[in-house]
């Protein structure tokens, strides 16, 4: 059984750009959750997609956004790119909760 | 909020030894998760322990609920076993883990 897979695995943007990112979790799993990994930082929680739906999300601005599409993949969206964008994005999924398992990242570079 | 606390930081051992770890919380949870991160940034779900002991090769994991605390154990340690373990838990009452939050985790460096 594949496991939650993440694109891409790197990317460098500049400030002020976009960034899309894209999760696709184990099959049959309903609920995406998005962490950023910060130099220097833990892990912060960003956002819980379920069924389609945004059900709860961390102390980010408007900036960072997303969706859940109806095959259960999500994308973040991060928009007018700051510096400390710069991070390692972790998406997670888990069927109705209990485990959440994580994919190998992308890491956002911002210049 | 919750706090989640991880202590050491910091561990450097030699490879061959045990270790343990330690994760303090600030409130009563209904589930728990230990991970751990590589070096190349994945991360791994190590255990889900609410509460009790599992074991799985050379690592276990106890969850005192009571207590408000959970301890990793690794024995034998490998240099494989390298990398940042983090201890998790939900920030609500429910039973889906909708928000986790994280500790700020122990970095291991098992030398060979």
């Amino acid at each position: 059984e594949a496991g939650v897979t993440q694109s891409p695995t790197h990317l460098i943007k500049t400030r002020g750009q976009q960034a899309t990112l894209r999760c696709s979790p184990i099959s049959g799993h309903t609920s995406v959750y998005w962490y950023q990994q910060a130099l220097g930082l833990g892990l912060q929680f960003l956002l819980w997609y379920d069924e389609g739906e945004e059900r709860n999300r961390g102390n980010f601005p408007p900036r960072f956004s997303g969706r859940q599409f109806p095959n259960y993949s999500s994308e973040l969206n991060v928009n007018a790119l700051e510096l400390e964008d710069s991070a390692l994005y972790l998406c997670a999924s888990s069927l109705r909760g209990v485990t959440q398992y994580f994919g190998p990242g992308t890491r956002l570079t911002v210049l | 909020g919750i706090q989640v606390e991880q202590s050491p930081p910091d561990l450097i051992l030699q490879e061959g030894a045990n270790s343990t770890l330690r994760c303090n919380f600030s409130d009563s949870v209904n589930n728990l998760q230990w991970f751990h991160q590589n070096p190349w940034g994945q991360l791994i779900n190590l255990f889900y322990i609410p509460s009790g002991t599992k074991q799985n090769g050379r690592l276990s994991a106890t969850t005192v609920a009571t207590e408000r605390y959970s301890l990793l154990y690794i024995s034998s340690s490998q240099t494989t076993d390298s990398g940042v373990y983090f201890c998790a838990v939900p920030s609500g009452k429910m039973n889906r883990d909708d928000k986790i939050i994280f500790g700020k985790g122990t970095r291991l460096h098992i030398l060979p």
